[in-house]
C-alpha cells in the first residue's frame, strides 16, 4: 500500500539555524498538509497546499515557515531561524481530495529537536 | 474550550473487552474522523463519518455521531493487545476549510 514518507526521522538543530523537513506524499494525491505535535499535546494544523499554492494556514504558520513542492514528488517545510519552541514532531499528510471528503494519510513524522 | 476533546484521557482494559471513547466538539462540522497513533508513529485513519450520518461500522469499529449534542463515540469491540494506541478524533468544518482539527486523544491500553 502506498505511504507518505518523511525524512529525516530525527533532526537536531541549533537554535537560530534553518531546517528543511522533507516529505514524499502518495503519488496520486493532490492535497498536502503539515501538522505538528508538541510532546504530550494535540496534533496542530500548520498549512495545507494545493495546486502549487498555500490553500490555508494557521496562526502558527508565521513568516519563519515556508512550504514548497520543488518537483513532482517532494513537499518540504522550511523553518528559518528556529526557536526552542519549534521542538516537536512534524507530520506530513496527503489526501486525494479535500479534507472534507477524504481521509488524510500521514507519514511517521520528523522529530525536530532545537538545542 | 477546544474543538474535538476526547474522554477519557486514558483507558485501560483487558483483552477481549470493549473500549468506548468519546469526542465532543464545539462548532458545526462537515465530517468527523477517527485516527489511531501508535507510539512514535504517524496517525492512521480509521473511519470518517459525515454530518448527515449517525452510525458507521468498519470491522470491529463502530462510530456514532450525534450532531445535536456535538459528540461522537468510537467503540472497539473484542479488543486486542495490538489495539493499544492513542486515538484521536478530528473534525472538518466544511466550506473552503482544508484543515482537520484534532483533539488531545485517548490513550488506550489493552492488557493481555
Amino acid at each position: 500500500e502506498p505511504e507518505v514518507t518523511q525524512t529525516p526521522s530525527h533532526q537536531v538543530t541549533q537554535m537560530g539555524q534553518e531546517v528543511i523537513l522533507r516529505c514524499v506524499p502518495i503519488s496520486n494525491h493532490l492535497y498536502f498538509y503539515w501538522y505538528r505535535q508538541i510532546l504530550g499535546q494535540k496534533v496542530e494544523f500548520l498549512v495545507s497546499f494545493y495546486n502549487n499554492e498555500i490553500s490555508e494556514k494557521s496562526e502558527i504558520f508565521d513568516d519563519q515557515f515556508s512550504v514548497e513542492r520543488p518537483d513532482g514528488s517532494n513537499f518540504t517545510l522550511k523553518i528559518r531561524s528556529t526557536k526552542l519552541e519549534d521542538s516537536a514532531m512534524y507530520f506530513c499528510a496527503s489526501s486525494p481530495g479535500q479534507a472534507g471528503n477524504q481521509p488524510q494519510h500521514f507519514g511517521d513524522g520528523t522529530r525536530l529537536s532545537i538545542l | 474550550s477546544q474543538q474535538g476533546e476526547e474522554d477519557p484521557q486514558a483507558l485501560s482494559i483487558q483483552e477481549g473487552e470493549n473500549a468506548t471513547m468519546n469526542c465532543s466538539y464545539k462548532t458545526s462540522i462537515n465530517n468527523l474522523q477517527w485516527y489511531r497513533q501508535n507510539s512514535g508513529r504517524g496517525l492512521v485513519h480509521l473511519i470518517l463519518i459525515r454530518s448527515n450520518e449517525r452510525e458507521k461500522h468498519s470491522g470491529r469499529l463502530r462510530v456514532t455521531l450525534d450532531t445535536s449534542k456535538k459528540s461522537s463515540s468510537l467503540l472497539i469491540t473484542a479488543s486486542r493487545a495490538a489495539d493499544t494506541a492513542s486515538y484521536f478524533c478530528a473534525t472538518h468544518s466544511g466550506g473552503s476549510n482544508y484543515k482537520l482539527t484534532f483533539g488531545k486523544g485517548t490513550l488506550l491500553t489493552v492488557n493481555p
